[in-house]
């Protein structure tokens, strides 16, 4: 059953400590992504990578950190240089980044509660 | 000017009618379109990709006026479980770059 997967689904952090969310896809595709999306904002994009140990920055970047050791795995650390962490965050992957593959498919999310 | 822009609405329609939303977006290089429907604490689900000819999927019925960089989505006969918010999406000629995402239209059917 293919798909992407995220966990957990519900996050709860006290506020400087580092936390890492977790994407897993078995789709075999090359290009992943992470977004946040607040309450009645559009999502938007911190990180995305192409291929296995390359990344690059999303519009939004700044706070977080990313790593792709592996195809199938894209982990997120939403790190305590972060100001506002509280968010709903969205993994998404791609057969690639050109115009011919460029739809997205996402995880269920996990949203993230830092107090 | 936003990169994409959307009607947030809400739109609130009984069943069986039509509605259509619509969609600018600013940067005449973008190539590749799509609808995401998303439902209330739920990821975003690809509807459809939106082609030059314009296409449609049963009920829905996309168009693309690249002269005018505009998009819509046309929904026929609303079903309650239509209710949802619908992203436009685009995404520029330019590779390795990443999707754009309007706000989202809100759409509400009721019985």
């Amino acid at each position: 059953d293919g798909g992407i997967t995220q966990s957990p689904k519900y996050l709860f952090r006290k506020e400087g400590q580092n936390v890492t969310l977790s994407c897993e896809q078995n789709l075999n595709h090359d290009a992943m992504y992470w977004y946040r999306q607040d309450p009645g904002q559009g999502l938007r994009l911190i990180y995305y990578s192409q291929i296995v140990n390359d990344f690059q920055k999303g519009d939004i970047a700044e706070g977080y950190s990313v790593s792709r050791e592996k195809k199938e795995s894209f982990p997120l650390t939403v790190t305590s240089a972060q100001k506002n962490p509280t968010a709903f965050y969205l993994c998404a992957s791609s057969i690639g980044t050109g115009t011919s593959f460029a739809e997205q498919y996402f995880g269920p999310g996990t949203r993230l509660t830092v107090t | 000017r936003k990169e994409v822009e959307q009607d947030p609405g809400p739109f609130n329609v009984p069943e069986g009618a039509t509605v259509a939303f619509n969609c600018t977006y600013s940067n005449s290089a973008s190539q590749s379109f799509f609808w995401y429907r998303q439902d209330c604490r739920k990821e975003p689900k690809l509807l459809m990709s939106v082609y030059s000819s314009g296409n449609e999927d049963g009920r829905f019925t996309a168009q693309l006026n690249r002269a005018s960089q505009y998009i819509s989505l046309l929904i026929r006969d609303s079903k309650l479980s239509d209710s949802a918010t619908y992203l436009c999406v685009v995404k520029s000629r330019q590779a390795g770059t990443a999707l754009i995402f309007g706000k989202g239209t809100t759409l509400s059917v009721s019985s």
